[in-house]
């Protein structure tokens, strides 16, 4: 079945450093690849998203690059502060209809 | 509404119990999305509907899982004979397009569920 692959699990940063989390998928039928952040105990909230018609997009610190051949998608924070401090999920969508969530980053940036 | 609403915000069942969600979309949204979010990651997509059409239910547990979405009520998650493996955080999201027009996914604050 469908299947979206996150790495790492854990990532620990210094406040300033940048940050890098990557994503597979399997389903070459994907075509939306939002990136959702959740605070402890909150609802996950979209920081960035890419269609399958564009390798990169960039929104202040962070962006997202697409690679469709390899079905490998990365997101990069750049400076990172202590409210970075999050669990980051990638997510890749087939029409909208099915969303399949990676495992999820938790990230610390430490001060 | 301009948000995602969902209640109850925290449910408690005995195991074997009956559990109902309830999840109000974003006016004018028309795609509702279920996940099941267990020990804080993981989250699991379980159904999808297009106003009250379901879409995708390829994650649904379906011997005690179903779901609706009518028109001019809440769409609702009912777990029939509830097992502990059921608890779970569960996030109700909408959309305002779909197909070539997909796009963000809006969650709601989910509602907690244990299963005692």
């Amino acid at each position: 079945g469908e299947n979206v692959e996150q790495h790492p699990s854990t990532l620990s940063v210094q406040e300033g450093d940048s940050a890098v989390i990557k994503c597979t998928y399997s389903d070459s039928a994907s075509n939306y690849f939002p990136w959702y952040k959740q605070e402890l105990g909150k609802r996950p909230q979209l920081i960035i998203d890419i269609r399958s018609n564009v390798g990169e997009k960039k929104d202040q610190r962070i962006a997202v690059t697409l690679n469709k051949t390899a079905k490998h998608f990365s997101l990069h924070i750049t400076e990172t502060q202590p409210e970075d401090s999050a669990v980051y999920f990638c997510a890749a969508s087939t029409g909208g209809f099915k969303t399949i969530f990676g495992a999820g980053t938790r990230l610390f940036v430490k001060a | 509404g301009e948000e995602v609403a969902q209640t109850p915000k925290h449910l408690v069942r005995g195991e074997g119990q009956k559990a109902k969600l309830y999840c109000a979309p974003i006016k004018g949204h028309s795609y509702v999305f279920w996940y099941q979010q267990v020990l804080k990651n993981e989250f699991k997509f379980l159904i999808s509907f297009q106003n009250e059409n379901v879409f995708d239910e390829t994650g649904m547990p379906k011997e005690r899982f179903s779901a609706k979405c009518l028109p001019n009520s809440p769409c609702s998650l009912e777990i029939q004979a509830t097992k502990l493996e059921d608890s779970a955080v569960y996030f109700c999201a909408s959309s305002q397009g779909g197909g070539l027009a997909v796009n963000e996914q809006f969650f709601g604050p989910g509602t907690r569920l244990t299963v005692l």
